[in-house]
């Protein structure tokens, strides 16, 4: 089965802080994941995707992750806050055991605090 | 291009109606898969379809039934409400399904429609 846990419900951050939300995944195949935000009263959106290749994974808004094997982590960062990066962030794994499906697992999310 | 159209955007019930969402997607994407989110159970899968297929079911009870038209529109229903069933229904668009090995391709989500059911 593949899971992903997110540590951490709530982030609270200064405006300029590091961000850095955790994402751990478990999966008996190389698994394809994801980080999405949700916005209060707003659907999902991508924020960055690894499937294979480059570690380092660039998304929008200045947010990256880095699958680590080793760790079985996915961690996203920001070097700086902004007060507009305040939302839910969601990590995700494609369930690639389900065969041919579009089928996302999600964490529990973590909702994150900017503070002035 | 237009997103994923989801309507309606809000809708309250009484428990032991039913209840039907729609779910238009992205032009020329044929996946559609739903999820219920509500704050103590979060995102949960419920079902998938693709050209009019059903392709991957949550463990929802039946009362939890969906269809695709070959248009790619989808819609869901909900039988004899239950005030468990409030929650958000979030529908996602995806060009095919993915599968391991195969290239990924992105679900572009909609904005939901809130369910309240009284």
């Amino acid at each position: 089965a593949q899971s992903v846990t997110q540590l951490g419900s709530h982030v609270s951050v200064s405006e300029g802080a590091l961000v850095l939300l955790r994402c751990n995944y478990s999966s008996s195949v190389p698994p394809y994941l994801f980080w999405y935000v949700q916005y209060p009263n707003q659907g999902l959106q991508l924020l960055l995707k690894y499937t294979t290749g480059a570690t380092l994974v660039k998304g929008i808004n200045g947010f990256e992750a880095e699958f680590k094997k080793s760790e079985t982590s996915f961690h996203l960062t920001k070097p700086s806050a902004h007060m507009s990066d305040a939302a839910e962030y969601f990590c995700a794994v494609s369930d690639l055991l389900g065969g041919a499906t579009n089928k996302l697992i999600f964490g529990t999310g973590t909702l994150l605090a900017v503070q002035p | 291009k237009a997103g994923v159209t989801q309507t309606p955007r809000y809708l309250i019930k009484t428990r032991g109606q039913q209840v039907t969402l729609s779910c238009s997607p992205i032009s020329g994407h044929r996946s559609v898969s739903w999820y219920q989110q509500t704050p103590g159970q979060g995102l949960q899968f419920l079902f998938e379809y693709f050209s009019e297929t059903q392709r991957n079911k949550g463990n929802f009870p039946g009362r939890f039934s969906g269809r695709q038209f070959s248009n790619s529109r989808s819609e869901m229903n909900v039988s004899t409400l239950e005030l468990g069933d409030s929650a958000l229904y979030l529908c996602a668009s995806s060009s095919t399904p993915t599968g391991a090995g195969q290239l990924n391709t992105e679900a572009f989500f909609g904005q939901g429609t809130r369910l309240t059911v009284v």
